[in-house]
C-alpha cells in the first residue's frame, strides 16, 4: 500500500540558509501534519492543513512557513536556519473518515552546521 | 503543549516476556494512538483506540483505555528482540483540531 513520501530524506545546510521539505500524503488523504522531533525528544506538532487550508498551528517558528498544494502535497519552508533546527521532520497524513489515524512518512533528517 | 506522560521511561526485559507500557493524559480525547519508533527512524502507527472503546487487540499487541483515569496501557506479549524500540502514545484531544499530543515515550529493550 502507498505510504507517505517525504523528500529529501537527509539534508545538510549551513546556518542562515534556507531549506524546503516536501511531503506527499497517502492518496485520498486530505489532511497533512508536520512534526519536529529533536534528538531524544518526542515529536512536536508544527502545523497542519486540511483541504489546502491551514487547519491548526503549533510551535512553528515565524521563520518557517508551509502550504498544501492542489494535489495535496505539502512543503515546509525553513529560512534563516539555526543550529537548533537540526532535527527529524515528520509529515503525517490522515483522512477525515479515518478517525484521525495519522500515518507518518519516514522523516527528513535536517542537519544545520 | 505536551499532555501525555508515559511510564516507565525505559524498560529492559528478556525475550519472550511481556512488556507493559503506560500512558496518562490530561484532557478529554477523541482517540489515543500508539506508535513505535526505531532509533532515529520514522514513526510507525501501531494501533488506535477510540474514546468509547476499552480494549483493542492487534497481533501481539493489546491496548486498554480507561477514560475515567485518563490512562492507557500497551501490552506486547511474547516479546522479540525486534520489538526493541521507543513507544509513544499520542492523543487526539477533543479541542486540539486533530493535532496529536505526544507522550515522552518508553524506550523498550528486549534482551536476547
Amino acid at each position: 500500500a502507498a505510504g507517505v513520501i517525504q523528500s529529501p530524506r537527509h539534508l545538510i545546510k549551513e546556518k542562515r540558509e534556507t531549506a524546503t521539505l516536501k511531503c506527499y500524503p497517502i492518496p485520498r488523504h486530505d489532511t497533512v501534519y508536520w512534526y519536529q522531533q529533536g534528538p531524544g525528544q518526542d515529536p512536536q506538532f508544527l502545523i497542519s492543513f486540511y483541504e489546502k487550508m491551514q487547519s491548526d498551528k503549533g510551535s512553528i517558528p515565524d521563520r518557517f512557513s508551509a502550504q498544501q498544494f492542489s494535489d495535496y502535497h505539502s512543503e515546509l519552508n525553513m529560512s534563516s536556519l539555526e543550529l537548533g533546527d537540526s532535527a527529524l521532520y515528520f509529515c503525517a497524513s490522515s483522512s477525515e473518515t479515518g478517525y484521525n489515524e495519522q500515518f507518518f512518512g519516514p522523516g527528513t533528517r535536517l542537519t544545520v552546521l | 503543549s505536551q499532555q501525555g506522560e508515559e511510564d516507565p521511561q525505559a524498560l529492559s526485559i528478556q525475550e519472550g516476556e511481556n512488556a507493559t507500557m503506560n500512558c496518562s493524559y490530561k484532557t478529554s480525547i477523541n482517540n489515543l494512538q500508539w506508535y513505535r519508533q526505531n532509533s532515529g527512524r520514522g514513526l510507525v502507527h501501531l494501533i488506535l483506540i477510540r474514546s468509547n472503546e476499552r480494549e483493542k487487540h492487534s497481533g501481539r499487541l493489546r491496548v486498554t483505555l480507561d477514560t475515567s483515569k485518563k490512562s492507557s496501557s500497551l501490552l506486547i506479549t511474547a516479546s522479540r528482540a525486534a520489538d526493541t524500540a521507543s513507544y509513544f502514545c499520542a492523543t487526539d484531544a477533543e479541542d486540539s483540531n486533530y493535532q496529536l499530543i505526544w507522550g515522552a515515550g518508553t524506550k523498550l529493550i528486549i534482551k536476547p
